[in-house]
């Protein structure tokens, strides 16, 4: 079955300093997809960040990398410099690439609550 | 990328009356979802909106409570009907314009409560 595991329901972080917030999956098939989005308490999902299977380097996206160990099944997200306005929910996701219609729809994870404290 | 935009924003309903979302994409989407997203909780989806045909529901949601259309690539709506206490929470709607493209855009989201 596919499944995506956040094992961290709250994390916090000072200010400036780094954080990783931790994703595992569960998959057999081969091509894949690994999502993070931001959900700041007004609501909007932010998407951050994406990596894809096949993908050879790890995915960065400004302060934002998504550390990416295949073999592991683990798809962590890693916010450098943190700030005051990183303070959110945060969801990592997934797509099976090769599936059809319905099958291709995002398999979400329980999210994991940041806090920067100042 | 594509901007999608919601109404209501949000919405205080008596129970027993039905509310309907509307969900529109600034371009045209391949694919178009709902989600509901109870307090502190993750996303569930609701359906995919599939245009010109009947909308494809995840288990536990079914079409008489949740009518979905699509009439065509930009827009969908999303009924609640015959709203109870427990159908309070925020319902999305998404759009992945599909291909070569992984992005998968969200719109703001509608605040739903029943009284």
């Amino acid at each position: 079955a596919q499944k995506i595991t956040q094992t961290q329901p709250g994390m916090f972080v000072q200010e400036k300093e780094a954080v990783t917030l931790d994703c595992t999956y569960d998959t057999s098939d081969q091509s894949y997809g690994l999502f993070w989005y931001k959900q700041p308490s007004s609501g909007e999902m932010i998407f951050l960040i994406y990596q894809g299977s096949y993908d050879e380097q790890n995915a960065t996206e400004g302060r934002y990398s998504l550390n990416f160990q295949k073999a592991r099944k683990s798809a962590n997200l890693v916010i450098s410099a943190s700030q005051l306005g990183d303070s959110a929910m945060y969801f990592c996701a997934m797509r099976l690439t090769l599936r059809a219609g319905n099958n291709r729809k995002l398999i979400w994870g329980l999210g994991t609550s940041l806090a920067v404290n100042p | 990328s594509a901007v999608i935009s919601q109404k209501p924003s949000r919405d205080i309903c008596q129970r027993g009356t039905s509310l309907t979302i509307q969900c529109q994409v600034d371009s045209q989407v391949t694919m178009m979802f709902w989600y509901r997203q109870q307090p502190g909780q993750s996303l569930t989806l609701i359906a995919t909106a599939n245009q010109g045909s009947e909308a494809t529901y995840e288990s536990g949601f079914v079409i008489d409570k949740f009518p979905i259309s699509r009439p065509n690539l930009t827009f969908s709506t999303l009924t609640v009907s015959n709203m109870s206490p427990e159908d309070s929470s925020i319902y999305l709607c998404s759009a992945w314009t599909g291909g070569s493209s992984y992005e998968q855009y969200f719109g703001p989201g509608t605040r739903l409560t029943v009284t």
